[in-house]
């Protein structure tokens, strides 16, 4: 067991430009989360995962948003065009069943310039 | 909606002292979980203690201990022995129990600082 990963850990981009984001979850764990979390605030619920399929989304989560886990394993957040406001990091969590504990990864920091 | 509502945005304590640190939530539900959760600075968030919220007993993992009192909405965490390594910021987190819902809500976290 080598916890959840996100790969990478820091993107600095371009406003305007798209980038794309990796989480590993711990292997056998079903369900796979992820969320946002801007400075000085408690993360806030993006999307969630079940297997490959993805159960819900947050209002949060605009149409430049997209998040995919094929094949149930890894999964992976795309932000298309991105803006300032997309500046955060980007938390993912796996867990086993619906209310266990989820097991963060370290985050992706993102920066938009 | 549920909410999650930390007021104290930062707490001091001395080194070996202990410290409670304040969560109030509001739900509609009856079946919930209840979750602190560490974050220490540049580090991954992690699990201190978890309460099912049909349990009457309060939860204790070592030093950690919660006083949750349901009809009030309140649940507490107590540090006790503060050590060094304590000092992170502390999530509150509510999660339905119904298990349509798996989101975490999170509080917006307060920052302790233990004093050596």
């Amino acid at each position: 067991d080598t916890g959840v990963s996100q790969d990478p850990r820091h993107k600095i981009t371009k406003r305007g430009q798209n980038v794309t984001f990796r989480c590993d979850p711990i292997s056998e764990h079903n369900r796979l989360y992820w969320y946002r979390q801007t400075l000085g605030q408690g993360p806030e619920f993006l999307t969630y995962f079940q297997n490959e399929a993805q159960l819900e989304k947050s209002r949060l989560l605009s149409d430049r948003f997209s998040a995919e886990r094929p094949k149930g394993s890894f999964s992976t957040l795309e932000i298309q065009r991105t803006e300032q406001g997309d500046s955060a990091m980007y938390l993912c969590a796996s867990s086993q069943g619906s209310h266990n504990e989820q097991f963060f990864g370290p985050g992706t920091r993102l920066t938009v310039l | 909606a549920q909410t999650v509502t930390q007021s104290q945005p930062e707490m001091s304590v001395q080194e070996a002292e202990t410290v409670t640190l304040s969560c109030t939530y509001d739900t509609s539900e009856s079946d919930y979980y209840l979750f602190w959760y560490k974050q220490p600075p540049s580090r991954q968030m992690i699990l201190v203690i978890r309460q099912e919220a049909y349990k009457q007993q309060n939860a204790t993992e070592n030093r950690f201990s919660v006083n949750f009192q349901k009809a009030a909405k309140s649940f507490s965490l107590k540090i006790s022995d503060s050590q060094l390594g304590d000092a992170a910021m502390y999530f509150c987190a509510y999660i339905d129990g119904s298990g349509a819902n798996s989101k975490l809500t999170f509080g917006k976290g307060i920052t302790l600082s233990v004093r050596p």
